[in-house]
């Protein structure tokens, strides 16, 4: 079946603009993950979604950051007023109801660059 | 203390032999523990977890915990050209569903 899809591949922005990225998780996975890996570093946790529940955003780095998921399906990741150390490439994962023993599956991931 | 480390550098070995990665946590409550592979430029797949104390295999992989310890390490047996990645420790923590990863252990095998 299909796997976790992300888009765009990659995206340039200049300072100061407003980025949006899209997550399309597995069918039937209820928990979306985003993530961030920095050059050299590794997998930053961001927010968690899981069905309806109030999300976990106790990794977002800065205010700037905000995500939505509509319709417990497809998340945007949202950076206000990006800042050259945004740049990373950011995952996206999934999985089937969450608990500790859980694997999650990621997507592709998004390159975002700011010049 | 980090949550992950995995400290070593890169890893080179010959085609055919044992590439042996390790990886230690500060949680002891951690409950589940996974190994990614990751190729340059592409995201993280998934290739082995494990939740108890031992050993596990799979194909060529094989796992081991030690939960006393804090550490989980992963062996590749008969390495391939293929298995040149980096590898990334990831831990599912006591009540929580995120995970947390390591920088990662690249391994380069030497046809």
């Amino acid at each position: 079946g299909a796997g976790v899809s992300q888009s765009p591949s990659n995206k340039v922005t200049e300072k100061g603009k407003d980025v949006e990225l899209r997550c399309d998780p597995i069918s039937g996975h209820t928990a979306l993950y985003w993530y961030r890996q920095s050059l050299g570093q590794g997998l930053e946790f961001l927010i968690y979604f899981q069905g309806n529940s109030a999300p976990d955003k106790s990794g977002l780095p800065s205010d700037r950051f905000s995500a939505e998921r509509t319709g417990g399906s497809v998340s945007t990741l949202t950076i206000q007023r990006t800042q050259q150390e945004d740049s990373a490439v950011y995952l996206c994962a999934s999985s089937v109801p969450p608990g500790p023993l859980v694997e999650q599956y990621f997507g592709p991931g998004t390159r975002l660059t700011v010049t | 203390q980090k949550e992950v480390e995995q400290n070593s550098g890169p890893l080179s070995v010959p085609e055919g032999a044992i590439a042996s990665l390790n990886c230690t946590y500060s949680d002891r409550g951690s409950q589940s523990f996974f190994w990614y592979r990751q190729y340059s430029g592409k995201s993280p797949e998934l290739i082995m977890f494990i939740y108890s104390n031992g050993d596990k295999e799979d194909g060529r992989f094989t796992a081991q915990l030690n939960k006393a310890s804090q550490y989980v390490s992963l062996l590749i047996r008969d390495s391939q050209p293929s298995d040149s990645a980096t590898y990334l420790c990831a831990v599912n923590r006591r009540g929580n569903n995120r995970l947390a990863f390591g920088k990662g252990n690249q391994v380069v095998v030497i046809p």
